[in-house]
């Protein structure tokens, strides 16, 4: 079962408007942590923003904004005021423990995000 | 320091060559993970090395596939006898043990299996 869920594939926004891109996750541990990573063309993968699954508020990053509906298992990102440099590969991803005691992120299969001038 | 390094960028090689990539972490970063990305999938998780020591291995890493990380610092990532199901993008993370929440990525090698 997929334990993160991008059901957007790809999300046109106008330059100047905001965008939310979905993010849904399954884990029955109570602690995670939940990422946004952006992806251009070039591959590196940029780390945008963190939400951990006890923080009372939403956390923001500048123009960047994540929607946490906890009981909902819901982690949306929200960019504001969008540019032509937020078109990207945009990727959600969980924290989670391996068997070995370490961890990893694991990643949905992200939203392919277009911002038109 | 300038972040997490990877070499080489791009890679085109035969099929049933062998070929190795490396990846240099932040310094002070004892954590280093490789994952692997396909095309219009999200990256998987390979490996995970804690200062020199190799501590996970996804079931993804066949016998074809070895990492190291001697020392501690940099790390490489061998493919023996290439296929072309292993075409794809090989990226390489480094995180701190009770640092701040964030990994931070390479650029990534893409390899390409002709």
């Amino acid at each position: 079962a997929q334990k993160i869920t991008q059901t957007q594939p790809g999300m046109f926004v106008q330059e100047k408007e905001a965008v939310t891109l979905d993010c849904t996750y399954d884990t029955s541990d109570p602690s995670y942590g939940l990422f946004w990573y952006k992806q251009p063309s070039s591959g590196e993968m940029i780390f945008l923003i963190y939400q951990g699954s006890y923080d009372q508020q939403n956390a923001t990053e500048g123009r960047y904004s994540l929607n946490f509906q906890k009981a909902r298992k819901s982690a949306n990102l929200v960019i504001s005021a969008s540019q032509l440099g937020d078109s990207a590969m945009y990727f959600c991803a969980m924290r989670e423990a391996t068997q070995g005691g370490s961890e990893k992120l694991v990643f949905g299969k992200g939203t392919k995000l277009t911002v038109n001038p | 320091d300038t972040g997490v390094s990877q070499d080489p960028r791009h890679k085109i090689t035969k099929r049933g060559q062998n070929v190795t990539f490396r990846c240099d972490p932040i310094s002070e970063h004892n954590r280093l993970y490789w994952y692997r990305q396909t095309l219009g999938q999200g990256p998987e998780f390979l490996t995970y090395f804690q200062n020199e020591a190799q501590l996970e291995k996804s079931r993804l890493l066949s016998d074809r596939f070895s990492a190291e990380r001697p020392k501690g610092s940099f790390s490489t990532l061998e493919i023996q006898r290439t296929e072309q199901g292993d075409s794809a993008m090989y990226l390489c993370a480094s995180s701190l043990v009770g640092g701040p929440y964030g990994y931070t990525f390479g650029s990534g090698t893409r390899l390409t299996v002709v």
